[in-house]
């Protein structure tokens, strides 16, 4: 089937507004991460979804950062009152854990730019 | 520690030629080391990965070296093509954690015609 997708592809906001990210994962995959991947930062971890609860937040940056998710599938990251600094493509993966491997299938993401 | 070290941080090679990117890390509980492929403007694709209980992992021009004493691993590109211009991740993860993988910094590799 269909891959990870996310939308919008690309979302220029004005700093101080709120946003919202959506990532629809693989039919079927019960787990879902959020990554951040920035110029200078690499790839970092945000949060992780097993079903729709989530057991590890760690990587949230701020309390401006939520996350959410709905029937085991679709979720959706808020960023409240964005700053400059959370420029970044917001990426979105899923894997299927039932199945062992830990393989995990990213999406396209989506580039979100502050001014 | 959470940290995986990668280098080069770019590396430019002749078509044919074997790029090797090597990879290191802290912590032991590590248990599953990806790697990922990346085009501009694309997520990251996965392109191999190995458990801690083999040395080796081969798939199709792409072979993964791990050395678990040293705490460290690389992949290997044979007969490299233009086509496999693209930055490289190596990442690490514990399946206890809910397998959040720890990424390398990334390599921009370059296979010139």
């Amino acid at each position: 089937g269909a891959g990870v997708s996310q939308s919008p592809s690309n979302k220029v906001t004005e700093k101080g507004k709120d946003v919202e990210l959506r990532c629809d994962p693989i039919s079927g995959h019960t787990a879902l991460y959020w990554y951040r991947q920035s110029l200078g930062q690499g790839l970092e971890f945000l949060i992780y979804f097993q079903g729709n609860s989530a057991p590890d937040k760690s990587g949230l940056p701020s309390d401006r950062f939520s996350a959410e998710r709905t029937g085991g599938s679709v979720s959706t990251l808020t960023i409240q009152r964005t700053q400059q600094e959370d420029s970044a493509v917001y990426l979105c993966a899923s894997s299927f854990r039932e199945q062992g491997p830990l393989e995990q299938y990213f999406g396209p993401g989506t580039r979100l730019t502050v001014t | 520690q959470q940290q995986v070290k990668q280098s080069p941080q770019s590396l430019i090679v002749q078509k044919g030629g074997i790029p090797i990117i090597n990879c290191a890390y802290e912590n032991t509980a590590f248990d599953y080391f990806p790697w990922y492929q990346q085009f501009p403007g694309k997520g990251p694709a996965l392109l191999i990965a190995i458990r801690p209980d083999v040395s080796e992992k081969k798939e199709g021009r792409f072979t993964i070296s791990f050395n678990k004493s040293a705490k460290q691993f690389s992949l290997h590109i044979m007969d490299s093509q233009p086509g496999d211009s693209a930055t490289y991740f190596c990442a690490a993860s514990r399946a206890a954690s809910g397998s959040r993988l720890t990424f390398g910094e990334g390599t921009q590799l370059t296979v010139n015609p």
